[in-house]
């Protein structure tokens, strides 16, 4: 399927545990970004990447890890779930576009509940 | 600081009435770029309409226009001729370049959530 999309839509884990969150983009855009949306909060960045290979942190990244080897992917990790992470998490890719807006495409996001 | 803010939680508005979203930003980026999103109940987040900060012209797609006040810091969203599917959470969002990496970051503000009665 052409566009941007994350798997698995709907997840509930244990505090503790590992889960990874997948990201998929398939216009070869350059950049790609994770967001948590919480209530009374908007969207916040986690982490962003300019390129494969290329990452770094936004505005609340602890707790989260991400790797980008190949441009169209761009996974997050949680590597020891906390209940502050229960969220919704969108991923987003851009690119310059014509006029250089460098509008983000937004992925229809992940509920994540951490019990 | 914060750098969009929205101050609206909520707003109610007539069907077929105009309504206005507020949005005042800050940056002392010379070059940066404002964007509205709409996010109904289904979750997804929508592109509306996108305001450059060297454009001359308020920008326009459709019923929706941005109100770009430069000298103000405010971006305000005007939707025409309301309609019930408009009813949604509206979010205000500025990019900046991120100098280290090139990457242009979206900051948001906390949304307006939007009501239109029959």
């Amino acid at each position: 399927d052409a566009g941007i999309t994350q798997s698995p839509r709907y997840k509930i884990t244990e505090t503790g545990r590992q889960v990874t969150l997948m990201c998929h983009q398939t216009w070869s855009h350059s950049y790609m970004f994770w967001y948590r949306q919480d209530l009374g909060h908007g969207l916040r960045l986690i982490y962003y990447s300019a390129a494969a290979d290329i990452t770094d942190k936004g505005e609340v990244p602890d707790g989260y890890v991400v790797s980008r080897s190949k441009t169209e992917n761009f996974p997050l990790t949680l590597e020891s779930a906390t209940r502050s992470q229960t969220s919704v998490y969108f991923c987003a890719s851009s690119t310059r576009g014509q006029d250089y807006s460098y509008e983000q495409y937004f992925g229809p996001g992940t509920r994540l509940t951490v019990t | 600081a914060q750098k969009i803010t929205q101050t609206q939680p909520g707003m109610f508005v007539q069907e077929k009435e105009a309504v206005t979203l507020d949005c005042t930003y800050d940056t002392s980026d010379p070059s940066y770029g404002l964007f509205w999103y709409k996010q109904p109940s289904s979750g997804e987040m929508i592109f509306l309409i996108y305001q450059g900060s060297y454009d001359q012209q308020n920008a326009t797609e459709g019923r929706y226009s941005l109100n770009f006040q430069k000298a103000r810091k405010s971006a305000n969203l005007v939707i025409s001729a309301s309609q019930l599917g408009d009813s949604a959470m509206y979010f205000c969002a500025m990019r900046e370049e991120t100098i280290q990496t090139g990457a242009n970051n979206l900051f948001f503000g906390t949304g307006t959530r939007l009501t239109v009665i029959p």
